[in-house]
């Protein structure tokens, strides 16, 4: 099985632009989920889309958004870009049963 | 809520040595525990989990965990390092409960392997 697919794996973006980035999970995974990763607040969770509907929310702007299309593949969109937006973006998916997930290489952001 | 703390955000151990990470957690409900590593500008990979049945548990790598749920613990293990061993990893919890994907991380420990 071909493993969970990010892209692109590299951006640069200036503050104030919006970008999209696009998450392929493991075929027959329905959950996707997404993480932001910084040095300073390590790993959270921003949200996770099951079936095309978001289930869980974590603790960000309305900025962050995303959506998941019929066959699973999901995006994330960040709009109006801050300096503190960049990060290493990890995608995950899973079976949607809550037992492990698995993650895609990332897409590193870079906001200047 | 939960939260995950890993003590010690640098762990530096001689090849062949024994390797002990350190998880505890705060969970309200019983957790899903797991243990993720990750090399440098790569993702997440799972090396281990604890959902229900057997406290210890063993994953790749020669890693194994055993979950302490009167220490709210769940170290990881290595009976003798190997120079590949060499990368971050980081504890994370869940809740017991189907539709709940969300995972906490702790923040990492920096595993140097020294020859």
């Amino acid at each position: 099985k071909a493993g969970v697919t990010q892209t692109p794996r590299y951006l640069i973006k200036t503050r104030g632009q919006q970008v999209t980035l696009s998450c392929s999970p493991i075929s027959g995974h329905r959950s996707v989920s997404w993480y932001q990763q910084t040095p300073g607040q390590g790993l959270q969770f921003l949200f996770e889309y099951f079936s095309e509907t978001q289930r869980n929310k974590g603790n960000f702007p309305g900025r962050f958004s995303g959506r998941q299309f019929s066959n699973s593949r999901s995006e994330m969109n960040v709009s109006t870009l801050e300096l503190g937006d960049s990060a290493l973006y990890l995608c995950a998916s899973s079976s949607g049963t809550g037992e492990e997930q698995y993650f895609g290489p990332g897409t590193r952001l870079t906001v200047t | 809520a939960q939260s995950v703390t890993q003590l010690g955000s640098h762990v530096s151990v001689s090849e062949g040595a024994l390797v002990l990470l350190r998880c505890n957690y705060s969970s309200s409900v019983p957790p899903y525990l797991f243990w993720y590593v990750q090399y440098p500008n790569q993702g997440l990979q799972l090396l281990l989990k604890y959902t229900t049945g057997a406290t210890l548990v063993k994953g790749i790598n020669g890693f194994e965990a055993e979950f302490k749920k009167s220490e709210t613990s769940f170290h990881l293990t290595k009976p003798s390092a190997h120079m590949s061993d060499a990368a971050e990893y980081f504890c994370a919890v869940s809740e017991v409960n189907f539709g709940n994907e969300k995972l906490t991380f702790g923040t990492g420990t920096r595993l140097t392997i020294i020859p």
